[in-house]
């Protein structure tokens, strides 16, 4: 299985810049496309997709939320960080077979 | 509006099993995969597997293989998961998501999510 490792928890200040990592132990890009995708999820939700093919912003997210990388390394940006942000991030890879990571959990300080 | 709506939370006993479903609306089901996810309590997100709406076709994760069944009912766009010989370690939210294209395999639309628990 791939493996996805995030930071368990990130904590800003509001109108900041959060910068959320994941990293893959096998690369997961593929023919010009990388299989990693973010969501948002809210506690006692269900996760939301924000990102997708590690740069593509999913329908009706604000432009505030960008995603970047490539190989095994991918960051989800939120800039400027707002209240609402609070929740748990998680990456998933579909190159192989499909696993998340653990999510982080964003704070405001 | 694409749509997921899941069955409501399940008491279930040891050994017992349980089937779950997930009615669409909003878009052509017969189109699109639906994937079922497994989330314990303050834990990772784990795919189970996934289901053609077209023609009932299914791909399981191996950890899932005897766990899980899925099936759907095109007439009513709704796919279902049955899970059997149920333990402590089944107890979880289920998710329903839809796949929004089998070339990504990310997940679009989900459900709001079922909460299974089993206990004597």
């Amino acid at each position: 299985d791939i493996v996805l490792t995030q930071s368990p928890a990130l904590a800003v200040s509001l109108g900041q810049r959060a910068t959320i990592s994941c990293k893959t132990n096998q690369n997961v890009d593929y023919y010009g496309n990388s299989y990693m995708h973010w969501y948002q999820q809210k506690p006692g939700q269900q996760p939301k997709l924000l990102i997708y093919l590690a740069s593509n912003l999913a329908s009706g997210i604000p432009a505030r939320f960008s995603g970047r990388g490539s190989g095994t390394d991918f960051t989800l940006t939120i800039d400027p960080v707002e209240a609402d942000d609070t929740a748990t991030y998680y990456c998933q890879q579909s190159r192989n077979l499909n696993t998340f990571g653990a999510g982080t959990k964003l704070e405001l300080k | 509006e694409v749509q997921l709506q899941q069955s409501g939370a399940e008491l279930v006993k040891p050994g017992a099993s349980v089937k779950l479903s997930c009615k669409t609306s909003g878009y052509t089901f017969s189109n699109y995969y639906m994937s079922w996810l497994k989330q314990m309590p303050g834990q990772n997100i784990e795919w189970i597997g996934n289901i053609y709406g077209g023609n009932g076709g299914t791909g399981y994760n191996q950890k899932f293989k005897g766990k899980a069944t899925l099936t759907v009912d095109k007439s009513s766009s709704t796919a279902y998961m049955d899970l059997s010989s149920l333990t402590s370690e089944d107890s979880a939210v289920y998710f329903c998501a839809r796949v929004y294209t089998t070339d990504y395999y990310y997940f679009d639309y989900w459900g709001q999510g079922v909460m299974v628990t089993v206990s004597s």
